[in-house]
Formats: C-alpha cells, structure tokens, sequence
C-alpha cells in the first residue's frame, strides 16, 4: 500500500529533551511537510522540502529542526528550545514541490510531562 | 499575513439536510482551494478541491468558488452522522498553503 506513516502514534517527552518524530512515504513524491495542529487554529507550516538535501523553514521553525538525506523520509526534531511542544504534528507530502494537493500521514500526538 | 477564515462552529444539522461551509480569504492572487474532512483525533483527508469559478460536484459534495468575493464553500447534501468532522479550508495562495482553523460539523439522526 502506498501512503504516509508517521511514529509514534504518541510520545510523551520531559522537559529539556530532544525528540525525534518519524515520517515515512513510498509516494515517490518529491515534496514534504511538517505542520503543527493545536486547538481551534489552522495547521501552521514549521519546515518543507521540496528536495533532498534542502528544506526550508516555514513559519514557525523556531526549536526545530529537519533532515532530508532520503526522498522517502523526512524527521522532524523538536528540540529543548521549543517552549511549549505540546500539539498534533503531522506530516505531509505532494508530488511534486508547489503542486496543490497534500496528504497527509496519521499524526503524532506530543505531550510535554 | 495571507489569512484564510472559517467559522469555528459548531454547525449542526439534522440528518438528510444540506451543509454549508464557509470559508473567506485575503489573498486576491489565490490560485487553487482545498477542502479537508478531519475526524477527531485523525489526520486531514482531501475531499475536494477547485480552482475556477463556480460550482464542482463530487457525489454529495459541492463546491463553490468566488474569486471576486474571494469566498469558498462547501455544500454536503443529504447529510449523514458520519459527516459529523471538522472541515478544513485550505488556500494555495501566491507565496504558501495556508490552512483555515476549520468548522465543526455535527449531523444529528
């Protein structure tokens, strides 16, 4: 089957550490992107890639960072700095960069004890 | 900031009735709008998209596009329990993607 994973399904993470969320396609599509999701807001960009090796930040890539050494993979960390991690993180992914239509994976849901 | 609004809801409806969900935008070069069905707990999954004027169906789902109003609609037609979600607006504008907050959608039997 083709699609989006995304792992794990929850994380919970204490204060101070890294962690590192997963996000896989066998869509062979060239674009992809991590969104955070909280409450009664709209899905807010933190980083793309429209390529390997390169990404760009989007608009709220402050306390994370990304990798893109492969086409199908794409980790988004959320580092110490981010102050208040705690929020729905879901991936997506389109054929090709700028092209409309995004999927998405199944989330990870991250909570902060 | 290029913002794409949406009334937050809750909408509710009786089941069979039509649905209809809003949604305005500030960016005038806007090129293609997307509709997303979001269950709870679930990720956003693509239900419709448009990107001229008027009307496009698909089964019960309707869409609507005004480009001089800069306004986006969707209409749900005979709706059931299991459209009961949150549906979310999305705006390719001329720079990004940009996602409304979403409406919340009950279909009460």
């Amino acid at each position: 089957d083709g699609g989006i994973t995304q792992s794990p399904k929850y994380l919970f993470r204490k204060e101070g550490q890294n962690v590192t969320l997963s996000c896989e396609q066998n869509l062979n599509h060239d674009a992809m992107y991590w969104y955070r999701q909280d409450p009664g807001q709209g899905l807010r960009l933190i980083y793309y890639s429209q390529i390997v090796n390169d990404f760009q930040k989007g608009d709220i890539a402050e306390g994370y960072s990304v990798s893109r050494e492969k086409k199908e993979s794409f980790p988004l960390t959320v580092t110490s700095a981010q102050k208040n991690p705690t929020a729905f993180y879901l991936c997506a992914s389109s054929i090709v960069p700028g092209l409309d239509e995004q999927f998405f994976g199944p989330g990870t849901r991250l909570t902060v004890l | 900031q290029k913002e794409v609004e949406q009334n937050s809801g809750p909408l509710s409806v009786p089941e069979g009735a039509i649905a209809s969900l809003n949604c305005t935008y500030s960016d005038r070069g806007s090129q293609s709008f997307f509709w997303y069905r979001q269950y709870s707990g679930k990720s956003p999954e693509l239900i419709m998209f448009i990107y001229s004027n008027g009307d496009k169906e698909d089964g019960r789902f309707t869409a609507q596009l005004n480009k001089a109003s800069q306004y986006v609609s969707l209409l749900i037609r005979d709706s059931q329990p299991s459209d009961s979600a949150t549906y979310l607006c999305a705006v390719k504008t001329t720079d990004d993607m940009r996602f409304g907050a979403g409406t919340r959608l009950t279909v009460k039997p």
